[in-house]
């Protein structure tokens, strides 16, 4: 079972910030938070990832909670493009195995 | 330039054959993965390598056998194939980092489609 829960479903107005919850309450101290993005039919894309600050680059915000056991992706002025399965799993290593969960499917209305 | 590639992108095939699907990574990358994502779109891990050396083998059939000639190659061959093994069969690399945290890169994915 994945490690994470997420809505199973968003819709976000173009222009408009597209922000992305994920519960992850269980999440151990050395475990990272990442988000990926799959586009129709295209392999999942990494977009970022944090341990405990906050972080930013130039396709998104990670907002993570103090506690650790929630975080909130940002995509500030969301597109068309944007529209996607966005997933977020908890991980540590290249040794333990990746979950992904459903995710969360955000529709991008013009 | 490319930074996961697979080969084929398409494989149809009848039941009972046998079939390679073949993953090239130029990013450098220690460790290699295959997914599996069925009709229900989960993505499931099937098999990760690090530097040619199994590292997480989940319950899968040993009809499925990865191979790993280089730590830039990961091929997964199938036997007899089954129809339950219609699928989007995506390979991934990442970088070993101490102290954890590492992101995986993604292939454009093989649909798989047994008749």
């Amino acid at each position: 079972d994945a490690k994470t829960t997420q809505p199973t479903s968003m819709d976000c107005a173009e222009g408009r910030a597209a922000n992305l919850p994920c519960n992850h309450s269980t999440i151990s101290g050395n475990e990272y938070v990442y988000w990926y993005r799959q586009i129709h039919s295209q392999g999942p894309q990494y977009i970022i990832h944090g341990l405990k600050n906050n972080e930013t680059n130039e396709m998104a915000s990670l907002i993570i909670t103090e506690d650790r056991k929630s975080s909130t992706l940002i995509l500030p002025h969301a597109t068309l493009r944007d529209t996607a399965v966005y997933y977020c799993i908890v991980r540590q290593t290249s040794y333990d195995k990746v979950i992904f969960g459903p995710g969360t499917s955000l529709s991008v209305i013009p | 330039d490319t930074a996961v590639s697979q080969t084929p992108k398409y494989l149809v095939t009848q039941m009972g054959n046998d079939k390679s699907i073949k993953c090239e990574q130029n990013l450098g990358h220690d460790t290699m993965y295959w997914y599996k994502q069925d009709s229900k779109k989960f993505l499931k891990i099937m098999f990760s390598y690090n530097n040619k050396e199994l590292i997480i083998n989940e319950t899968v059939p040993n009809r499925f056998s990865p191979k790993s000639p280089d730590k830039a190659h990961l091929n997964l061959h199938i036997n007899s194939l089954e129809l339950g093994d219609s699928a989007v069969y995506f390979c991934a690399s990442s970088p070993l980092v101490s102290g954890g945290g590492d992101t995986q890169y993604f292939g454009p994915g093989t649909r798989l489609t047994v008749l």
